[in-house]
């Protein structure tokens, strides 16, 4: 099946720095990506929609500045978390559209995630 | 507003029992409609597709309501490796949208 990676894995950083997070789909082409954001005890939210070669929608609620993605290739977007709090600690996890299986529903692909923690 | 309610648990159960989960969405044009695994601290993964008609997978079977808004999920025998959390996930239409997570109910098979 489709399998899509993220890295890293997990990173532990201070408080006012960057952090980037990348998504790759491995063997297959991804026009959209979605990021979603899990905080412990919550349901995954959606944060944002990347579009390869445009710029990405963004869910209400969700500071388009504050986590910059760029979908630069039908492969790989990346999720960068500028300026990063201790309230910005998450687990963060993208995912890639599958293709339309038996019944005409479709199905998504979801990466490892990455757990964020800054202190 | 989407949303996606599940009773969150847990649902202590003892192995080999039979368990169902319910879960109800509030978008009427909801389209797609899946049951999902998430092991602690990792990604969600598919469990199962839910189709109007009711499908069964091995000891798993799905029913969809689209009059009620309202799905479900059975599971027979149940194993100590069930034991996950259960998230019920519905999707607005196509690919192009992103998934609507309920935050989950949490199944604890006991020996």
């Amino acid at each position: 099946g489709a399998v899509v990676s993220q890295h890293p894995s997990w990173v532990i950083c201070k408080s006012g720095t960057s952090v980037k997070i990348e998504c790759r789909s491995l063997d297959f082409q991804a026009t959209t990506m979605f990021w979603y954001r899990q905080f412990p005890k919550q349901s995954l939210m959606l944060m944002a929609t990347s579009n390869e070669g445009s710029k990405a929608t963004y869910e209400q609620g969700v500071e388009k500045d504050k986590f910059l993605i760029n979908h630069a290739s039908l492969t790989l977007s990346t999720l960068t978390v500028t300026s990063a709090h201790p309230e910005d600690s998450s687990f963060y996890i993208c995912s890639a559209p599958g293709q339309v299986i038996a019944g005409g529903t479709d199905t998504q692909y979801f990466g490892p995630g990455t757990r964020l923690t800054v202190l | 507003r989407k949303e996606v309610e599940q009773d969150p648990g847990p649902f202590n159960v003892p192995e080999g029992a039979t368990v169902a989960f319910n879960c109800t969405y509030s978008n009427s044009a909801s389209q797609s409609f899946f049951w999902y695994r998430q092991d602690c601290r990792k990604e969600p993964k598919l469990l199962m597709s839910v189709y109007s008609s009711g499908n069964e997978d091995g000891r798993f079977t799905a029913q969809l309501n689209r009059a009620s808004q309202y799905i479900s999920l059975l599971i027979r025998d149940s194993k100590l490796s069930d034991s996950a959390t259960y998230l019920c996930v519905v999707n607005g239409g196509g690919g192009a949208d992103g998934l609507t997570f309920g935050k989950g109910t949490h199944l604890i098979i006991q020996p």
